[in-house]
């Protein structure tokens, strides 16, 4: 089944500053990534998703990269602030069966920005 | 604007005890999901349901059931608990027939003495 790998576990960065995650997968049929955070006692919430049709999409400070030949996509963060910090999962979706995508998630990284 | 709503919010369960989570939603989906989440893991689908009168099995569905009531709740049991049932578990729901972002709910944190 699909294996998603998501590095680093934990990050801590300076306000201002840029954040990237990245993750790998496994099974070359999947074609969906979200990415989602996570705030302390909240579920998780999506930020920004991509599929395998584009290799790039933004939303004001927020980015994602997907690099389908090497199977690995990445979040950016630019301009850090304060109320970034979360644990950010990634996620892929292998299969659509019975109407449904099913996702794989990786395991989250813990993201600290020190004002 | 509730969206995914989860109930209880905590509970604690002895062993052999049996307990239903209750999941509802009011964005009209199609589509819901249980997960669990463990410290460290990421969230590992349990098991879904496609729409109102389907259900089937995720990557961990051992030791649970589910029921669709109806469009919009869809409920988890453990018949019988067992510690290693400890976890934090989340319901979501999708629209687009399955094919769109997962909304989901704060969970249910649930401990198993």
């Amino acid at each position: 089944g699909e294996n998603v790998e998501q590095h680093p576990s934990t990050l801590s960065v300076q306000e201002g500053d840029s954040a990237v995650i990245k993750c790998t997968y496994s099974d070359s049929a999947s074609n969906y990534f979200p990415w989602y955070k996570q705030e302390l006692g909240k579920g998780p919430q999506l930020i920004i998703d991509i599929r395998s049709n584009v290799g790039e999409k933004k939303d004001q400070r927020i980015a994602v990269t997907l690099n389908k030949t090497a199977k690995h996509f990445s979040l950016h963060i630019t301009e850090t602030q304060p109320e970034d910090s979360a644990v950010y999962f990634c996620a892929a979706s292998p299969t659509f069966e019975g109407g449904s995508e099913k996702l794989v998630f990786g395991k989250g990284t813990k993201l600290t920005v020190n004002p | 604007n509730a969206g995914v709503t989860q109930t209880p919010k905590f509970q604690v369960l002895k062993t052999g005890q049996s307990m239903t989570l209750q999941c509802a939603q009011d964005m009209n989906h199609n589509s819901m999901y249980w997960y669990r989440q463990d410290p460290g893991m990421g969230l590992r689908l349990i098991y879904y349901s496609a729409s109102e009168g389907t259900t089937d099995k995720g990557e961990v569905p051992n030791g649970y059931n589910v029921s669709r009531l109806n469009k919009r709740e869809f409920s988890l049991r453990l018949e019988s608990a067992a510690p290693s049932q400890t976890s934090v578990y989340f319901c979501a729901s999708s629209a687009l027939e399955g094919r769109g972002p997962q909304h989901f709910g704060d969970g249910t944190r649930l401990s198993i003495l």
